[in-house]
């Protein structure tokens, strides 16, 4: 089945520092979601991306799908200790009815 | 109100018991999924269902049995439990969205129930 690679499994960040997750697929995915998952909480939809190249941003979240739609990034800009969680990618391809999630980046973020 | 319930939330039980876990989702969606969450948080689908019927059907052992008796509703049967069986199953539902064909819009979990086999 289509897989998406994510990196880092784990970061641990001061607050205030910035923080990258990176997502990688062999083949060209359709779109891509993002969801955060809090400790002891369930997956929760961040954005999704569709178009070749496109950016978004939320507030402090920027996110990223590469020109080639087999790549995608999630950078949160001076972290804050509420941004505590995993974030995961989870890719969409044609022809494959489901989603499949990243393993995902765990975040720590120390005061 | 909540958009995907599940129950219960959590499940203590032995080894070869029998158990079930309940979902019901109120967003009028068409499609219902169980997602399996390991110590390692990966998600892993297990199980789609569009409209009752099963579309996905993963690698799962045949004890995990999905039924859902409308489109709100998708239950799960887990016969003779394992020990590898612990995790939290989330039931989660979606429109699907066509775009190169069908395929998941985005996803509403629900809370999730913590199962530990003893």
């Amino acid at each position: 089945g289509q897989q998406v690679m994510q990196i880092p499994q784990y970061q641990h960040v001061q607050e205030g520092e910035d923080f990258t997750t990176y997502c990688n697929s062999s083949t060209t995915l359709s779109n891509i979601q993002w969801y955060k998952q809090r400790p002891g909480g369930h997956p929760v939809f961040l954005i999704q991306l569709v178009k070749s190249g496109e950016v978004k941003k939320q507030k402090r979240l920027t996110f990223q799908f590469g020109e080639a739609k087999k790549n995608s990034s999630l950078h949160i800009t001076a972290t804050q200790t509420t941004d505590v969680g995993t974030y995961f990618c989870a890719g969409n391809w044609e022809g494959y009815s489901t989603l499949t999630f990243g393993k995902g980046t765990m975040l720590l973020v120390s005061p | 109100d909540t958009a995907v319930s599940q129950t219960p939330k959590y499940l203590v039980t032995q080894m070869g018991n029998d158990k079930s876990i309940k979902c019901e989702q109120n967003l009028g969606h068409d499609t219902m999924y169980w997602y399996k969450q390991d110590s390692k948080k990966f998600l892993k689908i297990m199980f789609s269902y569009n409209n009752k019927e099963l579309i996905i059907n993963e690698t799962v052992p045949n004890r995990f049995s999905p039924k859902s008796p409308d489109k709100a509703h998708l239950n799960l049967h887990i016969n003779s439990l394992e020990l590898g069986d612990s995790a939290v199953y989330f039931c989660a539902s979606s429109r699907r969205e066509l775009a190169g064909g069908l395929m998941a819009g985005e996803l509403f979990f629900g809370e999730g129930s913590r199962l530990t086999v003893l």
